[in-house]
């Protein structure tokens, strides 16, 4: 069974361009999540999906950031423009609900 | 809100030793689940082992094992015969009973964990 995957796993950019990250989640995980690495410390929620439905946005910096989560399968988040202290590593896991949450190998983002 | 400490940045040990990794957490509830995750340098976090607060015997998972202590909130993982490919970092992490809005993973800072050959 394949895992949770995203891509790209590396992304460098300069501060106050856009870019967008993908996950795609295991078959069948109706709830999906993305964190937010910094560097050194433990993974923090960003926004958590209940099929197409965002159930937990609060910790998303909405005046820069979107997610998207159509279908309720595929989703992408977006960072637009993106800052120098959004250098971080971004994680999507899925879960089927109030199951274990699987992670993705998330994408290290760098702001130049 | 809930918090989770990992007191020990770093640590290391000798290859086939056993070690174990701190944590203590706060809250209020009386009902949560505790977890241990494992993130090798692929950044991929690994669920090492699960602890469900109402239950008092503590969990193994073949060389892991916990020692939960609810009253004093504390939650350490021992890893026995320790091996090459247990280095990594080890995040302690709390949530609470999954409920519609409560399926957030509440994370401590890690423990940096080095075998040595």
């Amino acid at each position: 069974e394949a895992g949770v995957v995203q891509s790209p796993r590396y992304k460098i950019i300069e501060k106050k361009q856009p870019v967008a990250f993908w996950c795609n989640p295991i078959s069948g995980h109706n709830t999906l999540y993305w964190y937010l690495q910094n560097l050194g410390q433990g993974p923090e929620l960003l926004i958590r999906y209940e099929n197409e439905e965002a159930v937990d946005d609060s910790q998303l910096p909405k005046d820069r950031f979107s997610a998207e989560r159509l279908k309720g399968v595929d989703s992408t988040l977006k960072i637009q423009p993106a800052e120098l202290g959004d250098s971080a590593v971004y994680l999507c896991a899925s879960s089927i609900q109030g199951g274990e949450q699987f992670f993705g190998p998330g994408t290290r983002l760098t702001v130049l | 809100a809930q918090t989770v400490t990992q007191s020990q940045p770093e640590m290391s040990v000798q290859e086939a030793e056993t070690v174990t990794l701190s944590c203590t957490y706060d809250t209020s509830e009386n009902n949560y689940y505790l977890f241990w995750y494992k993130q090798p340098p692929s950044r991929q976090m690994i669920l090492v082992i699960r602890q469900e607060a109402y239950k008092q015997q503590n969990a193994t998972e073949n060389r892991f094992s916990v020692n939960f202590q609810k009253a004093a909130k504390s939650f350490s993982l021992k890893i026995s015969d320790s091996q090459l490919g247990d280095t990594a970092m080890y995040f302690c992490a709390f949530m609470k009973p999954p409920n519609f809005g409560n399926e957030k993973l509440t994370f401590g800072t890690g423990t940096r964990l080095t075998i040595i050959p």
